[in-house]
């Protein structure tokens, strides 16, 4: 699976857009984009997936670079409980069962 | 639906206890991961089944680390003997192959402190 970078930290105002930048320049075709976050004292929770094109659903948007070398997580409205750890993954869809979890951003969403 | 299931949530012991760790995933899910979190590792993969048969045990520490998956609603983690490097939150999570879906589902963890 392909390597992710992510900032360590971040910080978004409550009722703003939360941007979280990952990248993937090692990615190859068959990979997806995985987001999944972590609030504190809880399991991971899955929020969205994507190959090449935009994706939303209730939680979020997926931004994929053309080239597919990096990718934006968007929380369009943040709110408290958003605090969390959020991680960036990239796998084989099919076959591979395995999620690499790296350290993440711990993004912290302030009043 | 009730979510993934795991139990004990908090297990405080002794070293050289044995400890064992429960899981119930969601129904009608055909996949088990089990994981480790720490502070200096992160979240690793121990291992996980499919249908109930071990698939990939390489993330298992080792030989004090067992794992069984007796019946699709039901799996174990089990440390004999535990040591204090053990101390860590344990996580099952379960995921289903059909419709495409490949989410998976996490429990709320299980908090181990091995003294």
């Amino acid at each position: 699976d392909a390597k992710t970078t992510q900032p360590t930290s971040m910080d978004c105002a409550e009722g703003r857009a939360a941007n979280l930048p990952c990248n993937h320049s090692t990615i190859s075709g068959n990979e997806y984009v995985y987001w999944y976050r972590q609030i504190h004292s809880q399991g991971p929770q899955y929020i969205i997936h994507g190959l090449k094109n935009n994706e939303t659903n209730e939680m979020a948007s997926l931004i994929i670079t053309e080239d597919r070398k990096s990718s934006t997580l968007i929380l369009p409205h943040a709110t408290l409980r958003d605090t969390a750890v959020y991680y960036c993954i990239v796998r084989v869809r099919q076959g591979a069962q395995k999620l690499v979890f790296g350290q993440g951003t711990r993004l912290t969403i302030n009043p | 639906d009730a979510g993934v299931i795991q139990s004990p949530r908090h297990e405080v012991t002794e070293m050289g206890q044995e400890v064992t760790l429960r899981c119930k995933p969601i129904s009608g899910h055909d996949y088990l991961f089990w994981y480790r979190q720490t502070m200096m590792r992160g979240l690793e993969l121990l291992i996980y089944f499919n249908n109930n048969v071990p698939i990939d045990d390489s993330g298992m520490p080792e030989d004090r680390f067992s794992a069984k998956m007796p019946n699709a609603s039901f799996s174990t983690l089990k440390i004999q003997p535990s040591e204090p490097r053990d101390s860590a939150v344990y996580f099952c999570a379960s995921r289903r192959t059909s419709g495409g879906v490949d989410t998976q589902y996490f429990g709320p963890g299980t908090r181990l402190t091995v003294l």
